[in-house]
């Protein structure tokens, strides 16, 4: 299957403080999603960002599938910002690999 | 539009004992997914249905676990008997289409004590 690698695996940010997270990945993929999963467990929707850029508030992330990689762009963060962040790719709309996740820590 | 629905949000249970878990799906979405994620690890498929046709159990421990979805909506899990280490989060997703963007339930959290 296909490789997942996310990094950090841990962030501490002060609010307000802008992150970038990464997420690299071993081969071909035509589908990328990134998610929230808050301290309650739900994962949240953030981007189904297959290719180029996306811009969602304060939130922004791009993928470069020919380099194998994406990024997520947290700006001005703030204290519900936290949680994990999972990124999961898919290659001819089959099964969807996940990272290990980022955990984001934003302390006020 | 409603998101997707889980139950039970929470289940404890004595090793050997089956266990059942329930998800609808969002309203028409054809593709349902169960994946199972551990404490600190990203959830990990178990099985995917595109309508009522399992397309991808690969991942399922068939020899304990079982999982049906009657006339391509709701879907039932099925676990007989638990073992310790089946102790996890189980999540439904579901997408439109297969290979689309994903929605996730609120996941179920099997103790097996």
């Amino acid at each position: 299957g296909i490789q997942v690698e996310q990094s950090p695996p841990d962030l501490i940010l002060q609010e307000g403080a802008n992150s970038t997270l990464r997420c690299n990945f071993s081969d071909s993929v035509n589908n990328l999603q990134w998610f929230h999963q808050n301290p309650w467990g739900q994962l949240i929707n953030l981007f189904y960002i297959p290719s180029g850029t996306k811009q969602n508030g304060r939130l922004s992330a791009t993928t470069v599938a020919t380099e194998r990689y994406s990024l997520l762009y947290i700006s001005s963060s703030q204290t519900t910002d936290s949680g994990v962040y999972f990124c999961a790719v898919s290659y001819n709309f089959n099964k969807f690999y996940f990272g290990s996740g980022t955990k984001l820590n934003v302390k006020p | 539009e409603a998101g997707v629905v889980q139950s039970p949000r929470y289940k404890i249970i004595e090793k050997k004992q089956p266990v059942a878990f329930w998800c609808n799906p969002i309203s028409g979405h054809n593709t349902l997914y169960w994946y199972l994620q551990n404490l600190g690890q990203g959830p990990e498929l178990l099985i995917r249905y595109e309508n009522e046709e399992a397309v991808d159990d690969s991942q399922l421990p068939k020899d304990r676990f079982s999982a049906e979805r009657l006339k391509g909506v709701d879907s039932t899990l099925k676990i007989q008997p638990a073992e310790l280490g089946d102790s996890a989060v189980y999540l439904c997703a579901s997408s439109p289409r297969r290979g689309s963007e994903q929605y996730f339930g609120p996941g179920t959290r099997l103790t097996v004590t």
